[in-house]
């Protein structure tokens, strides 16, 4: 079955360590996204990548990094410079079109020790 | 920038009563409009999607919505809730072309519904 793969479920991360969430779909789809949810937030834009080898700044992009090296993959990585990563990550794609609504992977939930 | 406000952070509904989660948008030109349902420790699934025509929309597990553009709502309704819809909803828009631009959500409803 197509669709978006998040990993690993739970992430936990110590002071001053990078952590990296990986983010495939198998959907032949050009756009990816990253989102944070916390609780009555909904979800803000970290990164998107409309093709490979590019990407764009979201809204709260400072502290985190991305890359698109592949069109299937676009891993995240929460750098020690982000002060509060605990949250829950959720990675999008979707394809070229009008009005393509975005599929969801399950997300990983990201927590300090 | 586009902005979408949910005006209600919770409803509690008791089992096969209706429903209504409320949305509005603050763009004055043509939109695109999503709603997604979110259960527990999960991704998000589409419910519907509004891109032109027929402003009432019908979804999956029984959900409408209605595009009313002079009143830049998108509300979302369901004539007979069960309990298996308890989960958050969001509302999400989008300007033209989006085939590949980010979405703008909600901050989300919790619907509970109670037995």
């Amino acid at each position: 079955d197509g669709g978006i793969t998040q990993s690993p479920k739970y992430l936990f991360r110590k002071e001053g360590q990078n952590v990296t969430l990986s983010c495939e779909q198998n959907l032949n789809h050009d756009a990816m996204y990253w989102y944070r949810q916390d609780p009555g937030q909904g979800l803000r834009l970290i990164y998107y990548s409309q093709i490979v080898n590019d990407f764009q700044k979201g809204d709260i992009a400072e502290g985190y990094s991305v890359s698109r090296e592949k069109k299937e993959s676009f891993p995240l990585t929460v750098t020690s410079a982000q002060k509060n990563p605990t949250a829950f990550y959720l990675c999008a794609s979707n394809g070229r079109g009008l009005g393509q609504p975005q599929h969801f992977g399950d997300g990983t939930r990201l927590s300090i020790l | 920038a586009q902005s979408v406000t949910q005006l209600d952070s919770q409803v509690p509904v008791f089992e096969e009563a209706p429903v209504e989660l409320r949305c509005n948008y603050s763009s004055s030109v043509s939109v695109y409009l999503f709603w997604y349902v979110q259960y527990p420790n999960q991704g998000l699934q589409l419910l519907l999607k509004y891109l032109s025509g027929s402003t009432l929309v019908k979804g999956i597990n029984g959900f409408e919505a209605e595009f009313n553009k002079s009143q830049t709502s998108f509300h979302l309704r369901k004539p007979s809730v069960h309990i298996s819809d308890t989960a958050e909803y969001f509302c999400a828009v989008s300007e033209p072309p989006s085939g590949n631009t980010p979405l703008v959500f909600g901050k989300g409803t919790r619907l509970s519904v109670i037995a």
